[in-house]
């Protein structure tokens, strides 16, 4: 596997059922990124991590719980969400912001999610 | 409030044009900037990044900075049908978090 890669592709569940989002890069970051898109809107960042450390929580509601174990994955659990939640699921990896600008950001796939 | 500001579009251009697609920000500090392509259904391709004041060029883009006006624009020379996507500006202050503008959707005709 090469670059970033993200499971499942596409997701449907109920408001009542608990999924989980994975992720992994296999480029040698130490930063990995959640980004939830939605039609007509820009991608909105919801969580960062810094070599496993959250570093940012974006007002992200608590049906979305974040887990990173190492430097090379990233999970999202979904537990309770609503329909409006409903979007692509986008994950993606840098080398570290600390100490720069410059670092360039690499992204998944996605997964598709739709809550009925 | 930090934005990124770009035109919807659609921009439409015949195949063999140049596409021209902008992009202002508002935060005069931002260091790092970035174009992404995002086909229907995918995930946003990193095309470009630019650092310094100037045109940057990599084959038939070239990425061009004004920090003075806070405008940032992608050129795509000898557009192609396949060059048809949306085009996302990123924008990065030092340490920060990117920030995505909207994406201008670009169709390239036949």
């Amino acid at each position: 596997e090469t670059g970033v890669t993200q499971t499942p592709r596409h997701l449907v569940m109920g408001m009542t059922n608990k999924k989980s989002l994975k992720c992994e890069q296999h480029l040698g970051h130490n930063a990995m990124y959640w980004y939830k898109q939605s039609a007509k809107k820009p991608l909105e960042l919801m969580f960062v991590y810094n070599f496993k450390e959250q570093t940012e929580n974006n007002s992200v509601p608590s049906r979305f719980s974040p887990e990173c174990p190492n430097s090379s994955h990233l999970f999202l659990h979904l537990h309770t969400l609503q329909p409006e939640d409903s979007a692509l699921y986008l994950c993606a990896s840098s080398h570290s912001s600390r100490g720069s600008s410059y670092n360039e950001q690499f992204f998944g796939p996605g997964t598709r999610l739709t809550v009925l | 409030q930090k934005e990124v500001e770009q035109n919807s579009g659609p921009l439409s251009v015949p195949e063999g044009a140049i596409a021209s697609l902008n992009c202002t920000y508002s935060d005069r500090v931002s260091q790092s900037f970035f174009w992404y392509r995002q086909y229907s259904g995918k995930s946003p391709e990193l095309i470009m990044s630019i650092y310094s004041n100037g045109d940057k060029e990599d084959g038939r883009f070239t990425a061009q900075l004004n920090k003075a006006s806070q405008y940032v624009s992608l050129l795509i020379r000898d557009s192609q049908p396949s060059d048809s996507a949306t085009y996302l500006c990123a924008v990065r202050v030092f340490e920060g978090n990117l920030i995505f503008g909207k994406g201008t959707k670009l169709s390239v005709k036949p």
